[in-house]
């Protein structure tokens, strides 16, 4: 089965600072991994993917994500934060099976100190 | 633009009452799908379809019922049954293939009185 550890439900950096959103996952085959973003009482929108291919992968707004197969991670990272970058970030997880569902995390809420 | 609407977008409702929420996407998406999000505990998957005319029970199914009568439709109704139904509901569709990426309406907030 698969699930989705995100550690740390906040997170607080201060504006220009590094952003590192921590993510860990289960999975029985090589995954489909995902970072969305949720803005307050808005829908999802995703950040970036991995599916196949480079390990490093690059999204919208300046974060990127690395997918390290030997510690089960894909950790979200931004070199400077900026104060637009507060939000709320979910890591998911695609099974592969015949549904191909998403497995998502709690979530990781952002804050950007000035 | 291709996208998934869903309204209203807050909603109240009486305890004892049903209500409906409303999901349509313009993406020619075969599947469709419903989450409940709560502070502090991400997101539920409540149904989903992947099919015009057939859907599946996800992990909170209880106290919720759906229709997929067309491929552009996925409405959601939250029953008097449900226990807690105050929350954000989330819509969501998929193409055919791909890598399992999930488009996302805006939300819907339920509030019970």
């Amino acid at each position: 089965a698969q699930s989705v550890t995100q550690l740390g439900s906040h997170v607080s950096v201060s504006e220009g600072a590094l952003v590192l959103l921590r993510c860990n996952y289960s999975s029985s085959v090589p995954p489909y991994l995902f970072w969305y973003v949720q803005y307050p009482n808005q829908g999802l929108q995703l950040l970036l993917k991995y599916t196949t291919g480079a390990t490093l992968v690059k999204g919208i707004n300046g974060f990127e994500a690395e997918f390290k197969k030997s510690e089960t991670s894909f950790h979200l990272t931004k070199p400077s934060a900026h104060m637009s970058d507060a939000a709320e970030y979910f890591c998911a997880v695609s099974d592969q099976t015949g549904a191909n569902n998403l497995f998502f995390g709690t979530g990781t809420r952002l804050t950007v100190i000035p | 633009d291709g996208g998934i609407t869903q309204s209203p977008k807050y909603l109240f409702r009486k305890e004892g009452q049903n209500v409906t929420l409303s999901c349509e996407q313009n993406l020619n998406h075969d599947a469709m799908y419903w989450y409940r999000q709560d502070p502090g505990q991400g997101l539920r998957l409540i149904y989903y379809s992947q099919i015009v005319n057939d859907f599946q029970k996800g992990d909170i199914a209880e106290g919720y019922s759906v229709s997929r009568e067309k491929k552009e439709s996925f409405p959601l109704t939250v029953t008097s049954a449900q226990k807690n139904p105050t929350a954000f509901y989330l819509c969501a569709s998929r193409g055919t293939g791909g890598t399992g990426e999930l488009f996302f309406g805006e939300g819907s907030r339920l509030t019970v009185l």
